[in-house]
């Protein structure tokens, strides 16, 4: 299993809409979880920090699920500027020394 | 304060050539990472360092690839011999602890 699993889509959804990912992890002692966006040919950049109390950031909104080991980002109120591709990510390892990207979601917004 | 910078932002290199691709981390950071990506895929996680010292190289191919990150300048992804298999982008982050990493722009290879 991989440490980090995301559903690669990719998702098509229609401006305005509100459309959710989620993203699995394996190891249960991983403390801190990240959302980045990284648009074609560009570096990642990092989107939302998710600890154990989630985290929002006006139409994005990132929970934290330890019992099921997932966390999830929602995206209200979608824009055509948030087409990208959106990566989990996690530490990994007993000495948390790395941190575990999942494959990315792709979405698109369409007009 | 910039942000990491990474250099050269593309490298063109023959077979059997050597690669050297640059890391300067943002100020303050002392913790830099190097991750390999591939057209269509997810970052693969390749080296973490911290200054004069390899943390963790989990991610690292056995042969031909090397990281280092000096006392003074930036940290240093290298790869001898490249392979047409060695194309792909690196992204170089920094961390000032444990926590939220920052990339840079990243070095797309290109072995011919």
């Amino acid at each position: 299993r991989k440490e980090v699993e995301q559903d690669p889509g990719p998702f098509n959804v229609p401006e305005g809409a509100t459309v959710a990912f989620n993203c699995t992890y394996s190891n249960s002692a991983s403390q801190s979880f990240f959302w980045y966006r990284q648009d074609c040919r560009k570096e990642p950049k990092l989107l939302m920090s998710v600890y154990s109390s989630g985290n929002e950031d006006g139409r994005f909104t990132a929970q934290l699920n330890r019992a099921s080991q997932y966390i999830s980002l929602l995206i209200r109120d979608s824009k055509l500027s948030d087409s990208a591709t959106y990566l989990c990510a996690g530490w990994a390892g007993s000495s948390a020394s790395k941190i575990i990207f999942g494959s990315g979601t792709r979405l698109s917004i369409r007009p | 304060n910039a942000g990491v910078m990474q250099n050269p932002r593309h490298l063109v290199r023959r077979r059997g050539q050597e690669a050297r691709l640059r890391c300067s981390p943002m100020k303050g950071h002392s913790h830099v990472y190097w991750y390999r990506q591939l057209p269509e895929e997810g970052l693969k996680f390749m080296v973490y360092l911290q200054k004069e010292n390899i943390i963790d190289e989990s991610g690292m191919p056995k042969e031909r690839f090397s990281a280092e990150f000096p006392k003074e300048g930036p940290s240093i992804l290298r790869i001898q011999q490249v392979v047409r298999g060695d194309s792909a982008a690196y992204f170089c982050a920094s961390s000032p602890n444990l926590d939220e990493q920052y990339f840079g722009p990243g070095t797309r290879l290109t072995v011919t």
